[in-house]
Parts: C-alpha cells; structure tokens; sequence
C-alpha cells in the first residue's frame, strides 16, 4: 500500500508565479514530513521540513503546510523560478516507531517556464 | 567534501554477477540509510544503521541483498548473484540520531543489470 502518495505527477507554472506541489498520507503515526528536490543524475536534496506539532514553515520562497486532520501537506514556492525546474518528493517519518526511515511519494516534476 | 558520497557512479554488471557499492556519510552522522530508486518512482528504504548496528533491514528484496557498515562509518551493499530486477538508482543517506533530523543523500550508484 501506497503509505505517501503525491498524485500529480508533472506541473507547469509560469516564472514568478506560485507553484503548490501536494502530498497525502495515510499513516497517522507519521510526525516528520520534509520535502527533496531532484535533478537528474543527481540525490535528493533536502528543501524543507514540518515537524507534526506545526502547521507551517518556511524558509525563503518556500512554505510547507501541514493539515492532520486532512493527513495533506502541500509545497508552496512563491515566486518560481526557472530553476526551481526539478522532481520534488515528499517523504514522511516516524522516529519512535520506525527509526526515522522515510517513505517517499512517486514524485511530481515541476517546470518553470520563463 | 562535506557531502555524502558514494561510489561507484554506475556500475554494469552481468546476470550471475556479484556487486559491492560503497557509501561513505557526513562526518559525525550516526545514522545510515540505504534506498533503492527505480525508474520514475520516489525512493524505498532498504535497511538502516546506527553505528554499526543494523537495526532494521525490513527492506531488503531478497537474501542476496547484504548491507554491512563495521566500523560506523563506511557502508557497502552488496549484492550477490545479481538478476535484471536488481537494475535501479541505489541512493545512501546520511543523518543525525536525533528526532526530526534530515537525511542527506549522497548522488547514488546507477546499477545496471545485462
């Protein structure tokens, strides 16, 4: 079963306008969730992340959201940027009970266009 | 550097054959993750290290797949008797062993499998 699922797969924006990228969960124990980008050929690099006892935070152009009781998180990047152009995974984690492994989404593929 | 690194970059293989990738962490994170990525999904965790320990390797396909990190800090996966299943993304994380850390990937080793 798909425990983090992201159900968009690519999204296009134009250059300076807002990009939200969505993540749901299924798995209530969960209580770290971050956010990779990636390029091709490359890791996942570590963006941002929400703690469950928050609901938001940010860091520059990027905010994360957090809604338990909905078990969504979203990615907003304001303003985008060609190259912000890149997969974005969200990754979920329960420290206590799973040792801090993740569980990652299929991914979404944002392009910035100029 | 101050990254995750691993090696090999790629690695070609033949059916039948054994592989040993290497993972080398950030310097003073404790914690050691192995995932595997195919083709256009998010990455799935393999197994984890404190240390030295293996303290979950839920995530291993098969026998074949062994991890080993004895001096808490290098990691090798090896594979043996590899089949064409085996061919995907092998990414290593890196993170402190503390709640609601971020794990940092290294750029991974591409397997493939003639």
């Amino acid at each position: 079963d798909q425990q983090v699922k992201q159900n968009s797969p690519s999204l296009s924006v134009q250059e300076g306008r807002i990009s939200i990228l969505n993540c749901d969960y299924t798995n209530s124990m969960f209580d770290y969730f971050l956010w990779y980008k990636k390029y091709p050929a490359e890791g996942p690099t570590f963006l941002i992340s929400i703690s469950s006892i928050k609901d938001k935070n940010e860091d520059g152009r990027f905010t994360v959201f957090l809604n338990k009781s909905a078990k969504h998180l979203s990615l907003h990047i304001v303003p985008s940027q060609p190259g912000d152009s890149a997969v974005y995974f969200c990754a979920a984690s329960s420290f206590y009970n799973q040792g801090g492994k993740l569980i990652f989404g299929q991914g979404t593929e944002l392009s910035v266009k100029p | 550097g101050a990254g995750v690194s691993q090696s090999p970059r790629y690695k070609v293989a033949k059916r039948g054959q054994d592989v040993a990738l290497r993972c080398d962490p950030i310097s003073g994170h404790v914690s050691l993750f192995w995932y595997q990525q195919a083709l256009g999904q998010g990455p799935e965790f393999l197994t984890y290290f404190q240390n030295e320990a293996q303290l979950d390797k839920s995530g291993l396909p098969s026998d074949r797949f062994f991890a080993e990190r004895p001096e808490g800090s290098v990691s090798t996966l090896k594979i043996q008797r590899t089949q064409q299943e085996d061919s995907a993304v092998y990414l290593c994380a890196s993170s402190r062993d503390r709640e609601h850390q971020p794990q940092h990937f290294g750029d991974g080793t591409r397997l493939s499998i003639l």
